[in-house]
């Protein structure tokens, strides 16, 4: 099972700057199967980020993915109020396709 | 547009069984695989289990594997999830989620599911 490790837990930011997220794997995962989710409280999650760097439709410029094998980034370039909430790698190169535990962004 | 809709969530006791649903609408059922994921309360997000388009293969995270089973019903565009033996840690809302080249593309409200006596 690949295990995908978070950091970090919590990200304490203010609206306007900049946000890097890190997705670290236990072994190398394919980019072209490595996405990226966010949460909202009560909400189910929304594709951001596929093949690593790719952005989902609809999703804005300010996100950007990048990585490969074992390391993958998300950042976001300037954080808008509706930006704070949980994100979430996951690898679907093989199965299991697990999650990471997820990143909190929150407003400082 | 996309749209999942799950059901069939609700509460039951341990060693209890239960069947979600996920009616999908708004693309070509037929030609996508499916997955289920689900979230404790209050905890991050876990795959459970992913059916091929056309139901040929099934793969489940081992601590479901045995008591859960994946299925569809292409014709009436329904993805299904099989519960039995219900632990009280399988409480979790579970989403169905619509597989493509660029993972889960599009998600279900999720229905919740309590494990409890």
């Amino acid at each position: 099972e690949i295990v995908l490790t978070q950091s970090p837990g919590t990200l304490s930011l203010s609206p306007g700057e900049r946000a890097t997220l890190s997705c670290k794997a236990s072994q190398s995962v394919t980019s072209t199967y490595l996405s990226w989710f966010q949460q909202r409280p009560g909400q189910a999650p929304r594709l951001l980020i596929y093949g690593a760097s790719r952005r989902a439709t609809g999703i804005p410029d300010r996100f950007s993915g990048s990585g490969f094998g074992t390391d993958y980034i998300l950042s976001i370039s300037r954080l808008e109020p509706e930006d704070f909430a949980v994100y979430y790698c996951q690898q679907y190169d093989s199965s299991p396709y697990t999650f990471g535990q997820g990143t909190k962004v929150e407003i400082k | 547009q996309v749209q999942l809709v799950e059901s069939g969530g609700g509460v039951v006791q341990p060693g209890r069984s239960l069947r979600l649903s996920c009616a999908a609408s708004g693309f070509v059922f037929s030609s996508h695989g499916m997955h289920w994921v689900r979230q404790a309360p209050g905890k991050g997000l876990e795959w459970v289990a992913v059916i091929w388009f056309d139901g040929s293969k099934k793969y489940y995270v081992d601590s479901v594997k045995g008591r859960f089973t994946i299925s569809r019903d292409n014709f009436n565009e329904m993805l299904y999830l099989q519960m039995d033996n219900l632990r009280v840690e399988d409480t979790a809302v579970y989403y169905c989620g619509r597989s493509a080249p660029s993972g889960v593309d599009s998600w279900g409200q999720g229905t919740l599911v309590t494990v409890s006596s």
